[in-house]
Parts: C-alpha cells; structure tokens; sequence
C-alpha cells in the first residue's frame, strides 16, 4: 500500500519559486511515475507533469517553461518546482501515483499554497 | 491537448436517485478514462479506471461506461455520502486532462 505524505512553503510572494516535496512510503519506488496536480479554489484539477524513477519527465505545456519536476531516489521522494510564481497559481498543490491500473490510485494530502504580496 | 468536458457541471438530486454525469473527448482516447470523486478540503478518490472498471472497495452503486469519446458514470441509489464532486479525466494522451467537475447536490 503506498502512501504519500508532502511538505513545502504554503505561502509565496509573487515572482517566488514554488517547492514541495511528496515522500513515497510503502510500494515500488521505482514502479510508477509520480504525478503532481493542482486545483485552484474553487475550480477544477489541472495535471501538471510526472517523473519516473530514472528523471524521465512528462510536463504540461501550458506550465513547461516554469516547472521542473525531480527525484531523489534514495530518499523516495520526488519534487516540483514552480518558478516566477503569480496569483494565478494560488491553488491546492497534490501529489499523485498510480495504482494496479494507469489512473491516480494513491494522492497525497494536498498542500495550500497562496501567492500574495 | 484533449479537451474533455463533462455534463452537467452541477445539479441536486435526492438520495435514491439513479444519476448520470456525462463526459466527452475531444477526440478519441479509446477507454483511457478515469472517474474520480471529491469532497471538500479531500484528495480526489479513484472510482473507476479503464472506462468501466470499478476500483476496490468502490460500492457496486458506481458504474461507468463508453469508449471512445463519449462516457458515463452512473450512481444507482445515491447515497448521503455520495454527494460530492466528480471529475473524468484521459490518460490517453500528454497532458493529461480532467472535466471541469461535476458537483452532485442535495436537493
């Protein structure tokens, strides 16, 4: 059973860069991609990008010149990072892997993060 | 990237009820689809992978169908905690994408 916990500065000043981490506990690190997506308040989910064990990544155009999404192995972790930060980004931050199947069996906790100045 | 857009985007029902949510693919993405179900301050829960396929542990109430661009989840007997917000999305394609959200009320 794999579960993920996630970390990171729920608070941001505008031109800032975003940072959360989700530690993977339990399950093959090595078996999944590793998704982040986001929901404004309010709205609806947005997928932004995945990253598999080896640093292969899958970003959405919409945000690829500003993130970048990263592993660390050894510590079962992955990482987005989110760059020049607006009020637009505002949003529920999540991270998210598959289960047996090829849809996001297994989300984290969710982490608020609020873009003011 | 495929547009995927779900219908309604919110109405109330009454426990009992039988509901559809409807969702369609731009273009066609086979039966690469999944439902999720959301409710407040919660992470989206997985109810159905691969159009039709129901999740462990998802009460059998749930189904979905279709294939290609057109989709439905149906909820037989709405239950109380069955009020919600309920999300398709494609994994047929980069980037993946989600409905915009379908919100089940009470009436």
């Amino acid at each position: 059973q794999v579960q993920l916990q996630q970390w990171g500065a729920g608070l941001l000043k505008p031109s800032e860069t975003l940072s959360l981490t989700c530690g993977v506990y339990g399950g093959s690190f090595s078996a999944y991609y590793w998704n982040w997506i986001r929901q404004p308040p309010g709205k609806g989910l947005e997928w932004i990008g995945e990253i598999n064990h080896t640093g292969t990544t899958n970003y959405n155009p919409s945000l690829k010149s500003r993130v970048s999404i990263s592993v660390d192995t050894s510590k079962n972790q992955f990482s987005l990072k989110l760059s020049s930060v607006t009020a637009a980004d505002t949003a529920v931050y999540y991270c998210a892997t598959y289960g047996s199947g090829s849809s996001l069996d297994y989300w984290g906790q969710g982490t608020l993060v609020t873009v003011s100045s | 990237a495929i547009r995927m857009t779900q219908s309604p985007s919110s109405f109330s029902a009454s426990t009992g009820d039988r509901v559809t949510i409807t969702c369609r693919a731009s273009q066609g993405i086979s039966n690469y689809l999944a439902w999720y179900q959301q409710k407040p301050g919660k992470a989206p829960k997985l109810l159905i992978d691969a159009a039709s396929t129901l999740q462990s542990g998802v009460p059998s109430r749930f189904s979905g169908s279709g294939s290609g661009t057109d989709f439905t989840l149906t909820i037989n007997y709405l239950q109380s905690e069955d009020f919600a917000a309920y999300y398709c999305q494609q994994y047929y394609s980069y980037p993946r994408t989600f409905g915009q959200g379908t919100k089940v009320e009470i009436k």
